[in-house]
């Protein structure tokens, strides 16, 4: 069984459009992540979200946006796509304290 | 803020040990993380210290040093398989959240 799933794995859309990559954990994790890995492979965090708390990386655009129906699923919503979004996006979940997290497997995201 | 910073590559052979070092400056402080990834792959969690001193765990092995805001990586009898990028990482915030170094990419030759 897959512990953290995302979809799709690869996106490929026109700048402007609107998209939405899915995220699921079947871990019972508290909070769930996502990441963006840009070319050089750099690992910004994005959000953090359990259900009590949303917490937000301020240098993100507000053309982001984490949806979680509930606490199993963290889906991030982008609009107005532009070319700089272009990356790999993470999702991930932890139970917290040292414990790791576990990363889905990414979505490759190339805008056009 | 968070900064890490990390060699960007790192080459050794095959059989040998290989340290990878992480500085960072942070505030609040829990504790330092490392992670492996291979080309195309997700990060995957390697250990974590929240104390001084060396974590063991099979040929992996990591140290902290708060005083000196330094932690390593120690990679040995290195496999071609340990060819990947590591990330050092700090929690940091809230949430537990975690923020990663630049990455290291470690090539073994044989």
């Amino acid at each position: 069984d897959t512990a953290v799933s995302q979809t799709p794995k690869y996106l490929v859309t026109q700048m402007g459009n609107d998209k939405s990559i899915k995220c699921e954990q079947n871990l019972g994790h508290d909070t769930m992540y996502w990441y963006k890995q840009d070319s050089k492979k750099f690992l910004k965090i994005m959000f953090s979200y359990n259900n009590k708390e949303l917490i937000i990386n301020e240098t993100v655009p507000n053309r982001f946006s984490p949806k979680s129906p509930d606490k199993a699923h963290l889906n991030l919503h982008i609009n107005s796509l532009e070319l700089g979004d272009s990356a790999v996006y993470f999702c991930a979940s932890s139970q917290g304290g040292h414990y790791g997290y576990t990363f889905g497997s990414g979505t490759r995201l190339t805008v056009v | 803020g968070q900064s890490l910073e990390q060699p960007s590559e790192v080459t050794a052979v095959e059989g040998a040990i290989v340290q990878i070092n992480c500085t960072y400056q942070t505030s609040g402080f829990y504790g330092l993380s490392w992670y492996q990834q291979h080309d195309g792959g997700a990060p995957t969690f390697l250990s974590y210290n929240a104390l001084d001193g060396l974590e063991e765990t099979g040929r992996f092995s990591s140290f902290l040093s708060r005083s000196d805001s330094y932690g390593y990586l120690l990679l040995q009898e290195l496999q071609m398989k340990d060819s990947a990028s590591y990330f050092c990482a700090v929690r940091s915030g809230g949430a537990n959240n975690l923020f990663f170094g630049t990455g290291t990419r470690l090539t073994v030759i044989p």
